[in-house]
């Protein structure tokens, strides 16, 4: 069974940092492209970074600069560090599994809360 | 960026009902096209990739139709089960792949 776990969400500072992870199970891993998508509270969903199968990595321009997204194939997880962090990262953050070949998101996690505020 | 919107943001319908939902990008975005349903407090699912293939499992009361700029979703036979938010995504060539706003659907 394809499962997808997010963990390391929090309450933290503006300003500050978090790491959140991606934990995949029943699939091989390192053959998908891998996605983190965001939702606040009460609003739509929103594309926040991708990392493909050869680790070329992409993001939206709201976290480009200050979120890294990386994959350690090993322990088939999925990594969002998150620095100098904005009340506007204020999210549930999923990541999702590409169907393939560009198509749609076919596995998400459950997702993790991140707030930021002091 | 390509940008999406959706229409209507809310619509409000009979069980047994024909629901339609439309997807436009600012350009052509060819069949890249994905619809999502979101049950409050849960993830998205994926119901249609590639504007008109049906996700395994889903009921085929579920479809889409469309290419290019405007895309359209359609619920045949609107269940109570199928009260949820409604998004369209593309993702067309290069990142960022955009969200429409949403609609959200509910029973009369």
């Amino acid at each position: 069974e394809v499962q997808l776990v997010e963990s390391g969400g929090g309450l933290v500072q503006p300003g500050g940092s978090l790491r959140l992870s991606c934990s995949a199970s029943g699939f091989t891993f390192s053959s998908y492209d891998i996605h983190w998508v965001r939702q606040a509270t009460g609003k739509g969903l929103e594309w926040v970074s991708t990392i493909g199968t050869a680790g070329d990595t992409y993001y939206s321009a709201s976290v480009k600069g200050r979120f890294t997204i990386s994959r350690e194939k090993a322990k088939n997880s999925l990594y969002l560090q998150m620095n100098n962090l904005r009340a506007g990262d204020t999210a549930v953050y999923y990541c999702a599994r590409e169907l393939g070949a560009g198509g749609g998101y076919d596995y998400w996690g459950q997702g993790t809360l991140v707030t930021v505020s002091s | 960026d390509i940008q999406m919107t959706q229409s209507p943001s809310s619509l409000s319908a009979s069980v047994g009902d024909r629901v339609t939902i439309t997807c436009q990008a600012n350009q052509d975005i060819s069949n890249y096209l994905n619809w999502y349903q979101q049950k409050p407090g849960k993830a998205p699912k994926l119901l249609i990739y590639d504007a008109f293939n049906l996700e395994t499992g889903v009921p085929s009361r579920f479809s889409g139709s469309g290419s290019g700029t405007d895309f359209t979703f359609t619920i045949s036979n609107l269940q109570p089960e199928d009260i949820a938010t409604y998004y369209c995504q593309q993702y067309d060539n290069l990142p960022p792949f955009t969200f429409g706003p949403g609609t959200k659907v509910d029973i009369k």
